[in-house]
């Protein structure tokens, strides 16, 4: 099992450039959520999926999108990149509901200048 | 809403000290799960416990220890006999059972660096 996995490790933008993060599960968990990590402020959910085919906002959903057409991915895609998006990037999966632990991938740390 | 405090930004212990990690939550639901992860240097994300709301009991593992009070809404993590591997970033993290989404609210984190 690979668990979670998240690509690319590190990346560097410039303000106004798109992108995807891509986050991969092979535990066949239904639920999948992405959060950002800045300084002093731990993890906020940006957006999360119950399932394929749904999605939906977290805490600090704005300039990011999500979709979920299989079960084992769900991408983040930056649609215009700000260097307030500058932070690390965790992908997260779990069996559903509120009572199970999630499992996190190893992170992306996003730079944009 | 719901709210998670981790008014201890950085601690430092020696090692073999005992440190507490102090965690306190609002929530306005009845059924709600708290967790704890851990974050060493290396960034990834560790699933430590998890303690749902009906489930006063105190745990301990080894060295590590939970104290759930839900009067004072605290969920507080001892580590007895520190050591230098408990240097790392530890969160204490809240789900709402109401919505049954899994959707985590995390505290701001606390830094623990035990030196040797």
């Amino acid at each position: 099992n690979a668990g979670v996995t998240q690509t690319p490790k590190f990346q560097v933008l410039k303000t106004g450039q798109s992108m995807t993060l891509q986050c991969a599960q092979d535990m066949n968990h239904e639920y999948m959520s992405w959060y950002r990590q800045d300084p002093g402020m731990g993890l906020r959910l940006i957006h999360y999926s119950v399932g394929a085919g749904i999605t939906d906002q977290g805490e600090v959903p704005n300039g990011y999108n999500v979709s979920r057409s299989t079960t084992e991915d769900f991408p983040l895609r930056l649609l215009s990149a700000a260097p307030s998006q500058t932070s690390v990037y965790f992908c997260a999966s779990s069996w559903g509901g509120s009572y199970n632990e999630q499992f996190f991938g190893p992170g992306t740390r996003l730079t944009v200048l | 809403a719901q709210k998670v405090t981790q008014a201890q930004t950085e601690i430092s212990v020696v090692e073999k000290e005992d440190v507490t990690l102090d965690c306190v939550y609002e929530t306005r639901d009845t059924t709600y799960y708290l967790f704890w992860y851990k974050q060493p240097p290396s960034g990834e994300l560790v699933f430590l416990i998890r303690r749902n709301s009906f489930d006063e009991q105190n745990e301990i593992s080894g060295r590590y220890s939970w104290n759930f009070q839900k009067s004072t809404s605290s969920f507080n993590f001892t580590i007895t006999a520190s050591q230098v591997v408990d240097s790392a970033v530890y969160f204490c993290a809240l789900s709402e059972g109401a919505s049954n989404t899994g959707k985590l609210i995390f505290g701001q984190g606390t830094t623990l660096q035990v030196k040797p």
